[in-house]
Protein backbone atom coordinates (compact mmCIF):
# COMPACT_ATOMS: atom_id res chain seq x y z
CA UNK A 1 0.00 0.00 0.00
CA UNK A 2 0.97 3.24 -0.39
CA UNK A 3 3.35 4.89 2.39
CA UNK A 4 5.19 8.16 3.43
CA UNK A 5 9.00 8.21 2.68
CA UNK A 6 10.25 8.72 5.80
CA UNK A 7 14.14 9.63 6.74
CA UNK A 8 16.12 8.91 8.25
CA UNK A 9 16.01 5.23 8.72
CA UNK A 10 17.93 5.24 11.84
CA UNK A 11 19.91 7.44 13.73
CA UNK A 12 22.41 7.30 16.85
CA UNK A 13 23.05 10.42 18.54
CA UNK A 14 24.67 11.63 21.83
CA UNK A 15 22.70 12.42 24.91
CA UNK A 16 22.14 16.66 24.72
CA UNK A 17 22.15 16.80 21.00
CA UNK A 18 19.08 18.20 18.91
CA UNK A 19 17.38 15.30 15.94
CA UNK A 20 15.49 16.54 13.31
CA UNK A 21 13.66 13.77 10.83
CA UNK A 22 11.11 14.59 8.39
CA UNK A 23 8.07 13.14 6.05
CA UNK A 24 6.90 13.60 2.23
CA UNK A 25 4.88 12.55 0.30
CA UNK A 26 3.60 12.56 -3.47
CA UNK A 27 0.25 13.37 -2.44
CA UNK A 28 -1.24 16.47 -0.65
CA UNK A 29 -2.27 15.58 3.35
CA UNK A 30 -4.94 17.59 5.12
CA UNK A 31 -3.44 16.54 8.78
CA UNK A 32 0.02 15.08 9.89
CA UNK A 33 0.45 13.17 13.20
CA UNK A 34 4.02 11.97 14.95
CA UNK A 35 3.80 8.90 17.00
CA UNK A 36 6.20 7.22 19.18
CA UNK A 37 6.12 3.21 19.23
CA UNK A 38 8.19 1.52 22.08
CA UNK A 39 8.85 -2.40 21.81
CA UNK A 40 6.04 -4.29 22.72
CA UNK A 41 3.76 -1.49 22.41
CA UNK A 42 1.15 0.85 20.47
CA UNK A 43 2.05 4.29 18.39
CA UNK A 44 1.28 6.54 21.38
CA UNK A 45 0.39 10.19 19.43
CA UNK A 46 2.79 13.21 19.86
CA UNK A 47 1.87 15.84 17.71
CA UNK A 48 -0.71 16.86 15.30
CA UNK A 49 -0.79 19.52 12.62
CA UNK A 50 -3.99 20.77 10.96
CA UNK A 51 -2.50 23.60 8.59
CA UNK A 52 -0.41 24.02 6.39
CA UNK A 53 2.97 25.63 7.92
CA UNK A 54 1.58 25.69 11.12
CA UNK A 55 4.36 25.25 13.90
CA UNK A 56 3.35 23.00 17.12
CA UNK A 57 5.66 22.10 20.04
CA UNK A 58 4.99 19.70 23.02
CA UNK A 59 7.43 20.01 25.34
CA UNK A 60 10.88 19.52 23.83
CA UNK A 61 9.24 18.02 20.62
CA UNK A 62 8.61 20.65 17.87
CA UNK A 63 6.51 19.64 14.38
CA UNK A 64 5.34 21.33 11.12
CA UNK A 65 3.66 21.47 8.62
CA UNK A 66 4.93 21.77 5.06
CA UNK A 67 3.90 24.95 2.60
CA UNK A 68 3.23 22.66 0.21
CA UNK A 69 0.81 20.00 1.99
CA UNK A 70 3.51 17.10 1.07
CA UNK A 71 6.25 16.77 3.97
CA UNK A 72 6.24 17.83 7.36
CA UNK A 73 9.44 17.72 9.89
CA UNK A 74 9.91 16.79 13.68
CA UNK A 75 12.66 18.03 15.55
CA UNK A 76 13.55 17.14 19.05
CA UNK A 77 15.98 19.04 21.14
CA UNK A 78 18.04 18.26 23.70
CA UNK A 79 17.93 14.72 23.69
CA UNK A 80 17.64 12.22 26.79
CA UNK A 81 17.93 8.40 26.97
CA UNK A 82 14.23 8.29 27.12
CA UNK A 83 13.73 9.42 23.84
CA UNK A 84 14.83 5.79 22.36
CA UNK A 85 11.81 4.68 19.88
CA UNK A 86 10.53 4.37 16.59
CA UNK A 87 9.13 7.64 15.44
CA UNK A 88 6.57 7.35 12.63
CA UNK A 89 4.98 10.02 10.91
CA UNK A 90 0.86 9.82 9.58
CA UNK A 91 -1.04 11.60 7.42
CA UNK A 92 -4.67 11.50 5.80
CA UNK A 93 -4.71 12.72 2.28
CA UNK A 94 -7.09 15.10 0.61
CA UNK A 95 -9.08 12.48 -1.01
CA UNK A 96 -9.46 10.62 2.27
CA UNK A 97 -13.02 10.53 3.51
CA UNK A 98 -12.67 8.22 6.41
CA UNK A 99 -9.64 9.49 8.39
CA UNK A 100 -7.29 6.42 7.94
CA UNK A 101 -3.92 7.09 8.29
CA UNK A 102 -1.14 6.41 6.12
CA UNK A 103 2.33 5.79 7.94
CA UNK A 104 6.09 6.03 6.72
CA UNK A 105 8.55 3.50 7.58
CA UNK A 106 9.67 4.82 11.05
CA UNK A 107 12.80 6.48 12.36
CA UNK A 108 14.89 4.50 15.11
CA UNK A 109 16.57 6.75 17.40
CA UNK A 110 19.07 5.41 20.05
CA UNK A 111 20.78 8.08 22.36
CA UNK A 112 24.20 7.37 23.84
CA UNK A 113 24.03 8.49 27.88
CA UNK B 1 -2.90 3.17 28.61
CA UNK B 2 -4.80 4.93 25.23
CA UNK B 3 -7.72 3.84 26.25
CA UNK B 4 -8.16 0.58 23.82
CA UNK B 5 -7.75 -2.94 25.39
CA UNK B 6 -6.32 -5.56 22.64
CA UNK B 7 -7.05 -9.56 23.27
CA UNK B 8 -5.09 -11.66 23.42
CA UNK B 9 -2.05 -9.87 23.25
CA UNK B 10 0.31 -12.59 21.96
CA UNK B 11 -1.47 -15.78 19.55
CA UNK B 12 0.46 -18.12 17.84
CA UNK B 13 -1.71 -20.93 15.52
CA UNK B 14 -0.77 -23.21 12.62
CA UNK B 15 -1.50 -22.80 8.91
CA UNK B 16 -4.28 -22.92 8.13
CA UNK B 17 -6.68 -22.39 11.39
CA UNK B 18 -8.87 -19.80 12.08
CA UNK B 19 -8.05 -16.65 14.46
CA UNK B 20 -10.06 -13.66 16.15
CA UNK B 21 -8.82 -11.03 17.59
CA UNK B 22 -10.51 -8.76 20.13
CA UNK B 23 -10.56 -4.47 20.27
CA UNK B 24 -12.35 -2.98 23.01
CA UNK B 25 -11.89 1.00 23.10
CA UNK B 26 -13.43 3.14 25.90
CA UNK B 27 -16.84 4.45 25.53
CA UNK B 28 -17.59 6.99 23.86
CA UNK B 29 -15.78 6.81 20.73
CA UNK B 30 -17.35 5.97 17.72
CA UNK B 31 -14.50 5.95 15.18
CA UNK B 32 -12.34 2.50 15.50
CA UNK B 33 -9.66 1.26 12.80
CA UNK B 34 -7.67 -2.05 12.72
CA UNK B 35 -3.83 -1.76 11.25
CA UNK B 36 -1.15 -4.46 10.14
CA UNK B 37 2.39 -3.82 11.13
CA UNK B 38 5.10 -5.76 9.75
CA UNK B 39 8.64 -5.98 10.87
CA UNK B 40 10.25 -3.11 10.42
CA UNK B 41 7.20 -1.15 8.78
CA UNK B 42 4.67 1.32 10.10
CA UNK B 43 1.36 0.11 10.02
CA UNK B 44 -1.41 -0.63 7.42
CA UNK B 45 -4.91 0.37 7.53
CA UNK B 46 -7.06 -2.32 7.61
CA UNK B 47 -10.49 -1.66 7.79
CA UNK B 48 -12.55 1.45 9.67
CA UNK B 49 -15.83 1.15 11.54
CA UNK B 50 -17.79 4.61 12.26
CA UNK B 51 -20.62 3.44 15.01
CA UNK B 52 -21.37 -0.88 14.10
CA UNK B 53 -20.93 -0.07 10.28
CA UNK B 54 -17.53 -1.04 8.20
CA UNK B 55 -17.60 2.24 6.57
CA UNK B 56 -14.41 1.80 5.03
CA UNK B 57 -12.71 -1.63 4.25
CA UNK B 58 -10.31 -0.96 1.59
CA UNK B 59 -7.46 -2.03 3.53
CA UNK B 60 -8.42 -5.85 3.91
CA UNK B 61 -5.79 -7.98 1.98
CA UNK B 62 -8.17 -10.66 0.81
CA UNK B 63 -11.71 -12.30 1.51
CA UNK B 64 -9.78 -14.10 4.72
CA UNK B 65 -10.26 -11.60 6.31
CA UNK B 66 -13.21 -9.62 8.36
CA UNK B 67 -14.64 -7.83 11.11
CA UNK B 68 -17.15 -6.81 12.96
CA UNK B 69 -18.31 -3.99 15.72
CA UNK B 70 -21.70 -5.33 16.33
CA UNK B 71 -22.63 -3.29 18.99
CA UNK B 72 -20.83 -0.11 18.02
CA UNK B 73 -17.97 -0.51 20.57
CA UNK B 74 -16.37 -3.93 21.13
CA UNK B 75 -14.77 -4.87 17.34
CA UNK B 76 -13.36 -8.80 16.63
CA UNK B 77 -10.93 -9.22 13.65
CA UNK B 78 -11.49 -12.46 12.18
CA UNK B 79 -8.95 -14.09 9.95
CA UNK B 80 -9.78 -17.21 8.12
CA UNK B 81 -7.28 -20.15 7.15
CA UNK B 82 -4.32 -18.86 8.36
CA UNK B 83 -1.26 -18.35 5.91
CA UNK B 84 2.62 -17.50 7.59
CA UNK B 85 2.39 -13.80 5.46
CA UNK B 86 -1.08 -12.93 8.29
CA UNK B 87 2.31 -13.12 10.74
CA UNK B 88 2.30 -9.49 11.90
CA UNK B 89 1.19 -7.10 15.04
CA UNK B 90 -2.54 -6.25 14.46
CA UNK B 91 -3.92 -3.17 15.88
CA UNK B 92 -6.57 -1.22 16.91
CA UNK B 93 -7.22 2.37 17.56
CA UNK B 94 -10.18 4.66 18.57
CA UNK B 95 -10.79 8.04 17.39
CA UNK B 96 -13.92 10.56 17.10
CA UNK B 97 -15.96 11.35 14.59
CA UNK B 98 -14.59 14.19 12.82
CA UNK B 99 -11.33 14.25 14.28
CA UNK B 100 -7.93 13.16 13.18
CA UNK B 101 -6.00 11.77 16.05
CA UNK B 102 -5.98 8.10 16.77
CA UNK B 103 -4.92 6.52 19.76
CA UNK B 104 -3.76 2.97 19.84
CA UNK B 105 -3.67 -0.27 21.85
CA UNK B 106 -0.92 -2.47 22.58
CA UNK B 107 -1.71 -4.58 19.62
CA UNK B 108 -1.66 -8.61 18.92
CA UNK B 109 1.00 -10.46 17.96
CA UNK B 110 -0.15 -13.15 15.87
CA UNK B 111 2.12 -15.60 15.04
CA UNK B 112 1.43 -18.25 11.59
CA UNK B 113 3.70 -21.38 12.00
Amino acid sequence: GQQLNQSPQSMFIQEGEDVSMNCTSSSIFNTWLWYKQDPGEGPVLLIALYKAGELTSNGRLTAQFGITRKDSFLNISASIPSDVGIYFCAGQTASSNTGKLIFGQGTTLQVKP
Amino acid sequence: GAGVSQTPSNKVTEKGKYVELRCDPISGHTALYWYRQSLGQGPEFLIYFQGTGAADDSGLPNDRFFAVRPEGSVSTLKIQRTERGDSAVYLCARGLAGRSEQFFGPGTRLTVL
